[in-house]
């Protein structure tokens, strides 16, 4: 295991449903992000949060919510989403924000939207 | 537009083969390129982590390339397992963080 870990590992919604996804990481790490990995498409960067504050946003519409209480702890609140949100939605974290520090991930959600 | 590619998109080998993936990149400037594994139901991990300087890095069976003239890496894995059965991703940093996925090559190994 990598020291990341995202519950639940998988959830099923309706679409009118609003569930959240959490992530926590035991690595002491600065930097944590929210990907979607859609099948046979590469990795989509969503949400970057660097010392809890967010950094990035990729244009991800707002049925998508991240929330960074605390260096440890990274949720996404889902709401009103739609089946082509469907995806393995995947958490990591790095020491800092910066290129020369390894990303780890956690094992990620299987979210299925019907 | 950075843009990294990799083939093929799946490959079935037998055991103790050995195989070959590709990984071509337009991202620019470059800062490092990483090869990750990816089994199923798990999150990435990374096997390589490559510089401009850098041609080749090894890990156990796991042999990475890069050529940087060319924008071109590739990643060998020698006497291939059952374990190896996995996705490998390509995954190239520009500089100011910018990461850029491919879309994986699909491996499975078969006894």
């Amino acid at each position: 295991e990598t020291g990341v870990t995202q519950t639940p590992r998988h959830l099923v919604m309706g679409m009118t449903n609003k569930k959240s996804l959490k992530c926590e990481q035991h690595l002491g790490h600065n930097a944590m992000y929210w990907y979607k990995q859609s099948a046979k498409k590469p990795l989509e960067l969503m949400f970057v949060y660097s010392l809890e504050e967010r950094v990035e946003n990729n244009s991800v519409p707002s049925r998508f919510s991240p929330e960074c209480p605390n260096s440890s702890h990274l949720f996404l609140h889902l709401h009103t989403l739609q089946p082509e949100d469907s995806a393995l939605y995947l958490c990591a974290s790095s020491q800092e924000q910066q290129s020369r520090y390894e990303q780890y991930f956690g094992p990620g959600t299987r979210l299925t939207v019907t | 537009k950075n843009q990294v590619e990799q083939s093929p998109q799946s490959l079935i080998i037998l055991e103790g083969k050995n195989c070959t993936l590709q990984c071509n990149y337009t991202v620019s400037p470059f800062s490092n390129l990483r090869w990750y594994k990816q089994d199923t139901g798990r999150g990435p991990v990374s096997l390589t982590i490559m510089t401009f300087s850098e041609n080749t890095k090894s890990n156990g069976r796991y042999t990475a390339t890069l050529d940087a003239d060319t924008k071109q890496s590739s990643l060998h894995i020698t006497a291939s397992q059952l374990s190896d059965s996995a996705s490998y991703i390509c995954v190239v940093r520009a500089a100011g963080n910018k990461l850029t996925f491919g879309g994986g090559t699909r491996v499975l190994v078969k006894p």
